[in-house]
């Protein structure tokens, strides 16, 4: 089956933008998480969706926020962008939600975000 | 949520197995330990998880002991394409955090 997917690889932005990112799931994966990865950072959770609510929350301001639809895609969107903000941003989906469920999670490719 | 600690990096020959410790301390009854490998630009994948003793699959074996306050991925006979990160992550099916990962460097 197809992987996870995200839209779109690359992207240029200035700062002050906004910018949307979007992820669509492995088909039946109902939990979508989004992460940035910066050499400096490394992985870092952003949120957790499972089925359209937010579960779970990083430690990120509140510039970076998402959401999840009833199809399970993804988006997540971020505000005044700021230099810090270049990252490659990682979905990742599984079918965790309930107690059984697999907690491997499938990372798409991600998006690399630089902001100039 | 359970914080973990790996080597930073490591360094082997091809041919070798490699064991990269993972300390976890304050593991939860309900935490499960994973563990994914990461190569540059890409997303982590998946290799094994466990929850208490050892765990087998065709590419890695997990070994739990008793206590689980630490976990060793074990990867038999290692090659060049073996040179990745290796997270290991603790956590229930709610809430599972990545470390800084061990990076993991396979030398002819």
């Amino acid at each position: 089956k197809a992987g996870v997917t995200q839209t779109p690889r690359y992207l240029i932005k200035t700062r002050g933008q906004q910018v949307t990112l979007s992820c669509s799931p492995i088909s039946g994966h109902r939990s979508v998480s989004w992460y940035q990865q910066t050499p400096g950072q490394g992985l870092q959770f952003l949120f957790e969706y499972f089925s359209e609510t937010q579960r779970n929350k990083g430690n990120f301001p509140g510039r970076f926020s998402g959401r999840q639809f009833s199809n399970s895609r993804s988006e997540m969107n971020v505000s005044t962008l700021e230099l810090g903000d270049s990252a490659l941003y990682l979905c990742a989906s599984s079918l965790k939600g309930l107690a059984g469920d697999s907690y491997e999670q499938y990372f798409g490719p991600g998006t690399r975000l630089t902001v100039t | 949520l359970a914080k973990t600690t790996q080597p930073i990096s490591m360094d082997s020959y091809e041919g070798q197995e490699v064991n990269i410790t993972c300390s976890h301390n304050n593991i939860a009854t309900n935490d499960y330990i994973t563990w994914y490998q990461q190569f540059p630009s890409q997303g982590p994948r998946f290799i094994i998880q466990g929850y208490k003793t050892k765990v087998t699959n065709e590419v890695a074996s997990l070994f739990i002991p008793a206590d689980r306050k630490s976990s060793t991925l074990s990867l038999p006979r290692v090659s060049l394409s073996d040179t990745a990160v290796y997270y290991c992550l603790v956590g229930d099916i709610y809430d599972m955090r990545f470390g800084a990962g061990t990076r993991l460097t396979v030398k002819p």
